[in-house]
């Protein structure tokens, strides 16, 4: 696609339930990254992929969080038992390959609300 | 562990001022990034540089490595350009994290 796409665009969720974020990136990009941006807070670093491989989950915050992705293309952020302190804004960048000094493509996010 | 650190939090300006945003980390870095974030959370790269200066329109970028600092410039701006301006850090090697600054919030009124 021209861009990076993520689903659904706003989530509403009851407290205790499962969600999952989808990221689409942009086509021919190895290196797809997971960011959490909460209330008044900056982005925080969740994962990052380099194809279907994750090297780095380190800033995943409990072990109710999981992502994988498939196919070297589209990944899934799941949250288990999601809590209020979930709600968030989740971001989804992709770039061309891995590595922090290249230009990373940003999607427009999915802002996720647990009532 | 790397800090970065954004001045000013906020910033309100009248429609043609020059406005700079600044940047400073406390660790040597591999790549400094500039994004810029809509109302509604969409973010976009503005610049990516290692050293010296980059200019986009009327955005104009820089880094001086010794001081690990970076400024973000806005000549002649306009009330579209009211959004939040975030710059990131990269430290290199194989963590490929961004650290993030805080961010600074832009208005430009007509």
């Amino acid at each position: 696609g021209a861009g990076v796409s993520q689903s659904p665009s706003n989530k509403v969720t009851e407290k205790g339930k499962d969600v999952e974020l989808r990221c689409d990136p942009i086509s021919g990009h190895t290196a797809l990254y997971w960011y959490r941006q909460s209330l008044g807070q900056g982005l925080e670093f969740l994962i990052y992929f380099q194809g279907n491989s994750a090297p780095d989950k380190s800033g995943l915050p409990s072990d109710r969080f999981s992502a994988e992705r498939t196919g070297g293309s589209v990944s899934t952020l799941t949250i288990q038992r999601t809590q209020q302190e979930d709600s968030a804004v989740y971001l989804c960048a992709s770039s061309l390959v891995k590595g922090g000094d290249t230009e990373a493509f940003f999607g427009q996010g999915t802002r996720l609300t647990v009532v | 562990k790397n800090e970065v650190e954004q001045s000013p939090q906020n910033l309100t300006a009248q429609e043609g001022e020059f406005i700079t945003i600044n940047c400073s980390y406390s660790v040597g870095i591999s790549a400094l990034h500039w994004l810029q974030q809509h109302p509604g959370g969409g973010i976009v790269s503005l610049f990516m540089l290692s050293s010296g200066k980059k200019k986009h329109g009327r955005l104009i970028a820089t880094i001086n490595i010794q001081e690990k600092h970076s400024s973000l410039h806005i000549t002649a701006s306009h009330p579209r350009d009211s959004a939040v301006y975030i710059c990131a850090s990269y430290s290199g090697g194989s963590n490929y994290k961004l650290t993030f600054g805080k961010g600074t919030l832009l208005t430009v009124n007509p």
